[in-house]
């Protein structure tokens, strides 16, 4: 079965310093995601993207994110300059369209660790 | 007012019991609605979706209530390997394709 893959599974920075995260989604899907979630609480939006640019975006995702998909297979998020409470876990998730049966698919996840 | 609300439990229960979550949404254009099982420091995984005709997939069954805005997931003869955290999502298509995730619900279930 097809799936959504992340890497690298670990990251660790240090403050201050750019990291870029990467997802492979689903070959066929036109809907890709960000998430993140602290360790302990709930996933939290952070970006949409589709037909190659954002279509929605929360609050945390401020100018010190942005997204890229720089071919037609990855999807990259970038963070600018890491803080400290930018350590996450980063879920990149893919939906293939806009049916009812077309749920989120989820990767492996990357733990970003900024110190 | 949150978009999707979970009792965050933790729900611990006895191995063979049967067990239920409930989840309220607050946007009546709510369209699609799934359960996802989320594993401690792991990714979140679909466990099914809801269909307004409720829909059973082993010992788990799902309803929908669009009336009330309410979801619900009820495990039967609960397994020591069904302890994880369980999430309400839902979709709106309306504009774009966004998904909203409750806060979760804990399950230990006990030998």
């Amino acid at each position: 079965e097809p799936e959504v893959t992340q890497t690298p599974s670990h990251q660790v920075t240090q403050m201050g310093q750019e990291v870029i995260l990467r997802c492979v989604p689903i070959s066929n899907h036109l809907y890709f995601y960000w998430y993140r979630q602290i360790l302990g609480q709930k996933v939290e939006f952070l970006v949409s993207f589709y037909n190659n640019e954002i279509s929605e975006k929360s609050e945390i995702f401020d100018d010190q994110f942005s997204v890229e998909r720089p071919d037609g297979s990855n999807f990259t998020l970038k963070i600018r300059s890491t803080k400290l409470e930018d350590s996450a876990m980063y879920f990149c998730a893919s939906s293939k369209d806009r049916t009812s049966e077309a749920p989120l698919h989820f990767g492996n996840g990357t733990r970003l660790t900024v110190t | 007012r949150k978009e999707v609300e979970q009792d965050p439990g933790p729900f611990n229960v006895p191995e063979g019991a049967t067990v239920a979550f409930n989840c309220t949404y607050s946007n009546s254009a709510s369209q699609s609605f799934f359960w996802y099982r989320q594993d401690c420091r792991k990714e979140p995984k679909l466990l099914m979706s809801v269909y307004s005709s409720g829909n059973e997939d082993g010992r788990f069954t799902a309803q929908l209530n669009r009336a009330s805005q309410y979801i619900s997931l009820l495990i039967r003869d609960s397994k020591l390997s069904d302890s994880a955290t369980y999430l309400c999502v839902v979709n709106i298509r309306y504009t774009g394709n966004q998904f909203y995730f409750g806060t979760g619900t804990s399950l230990t279930v006990i030998p």
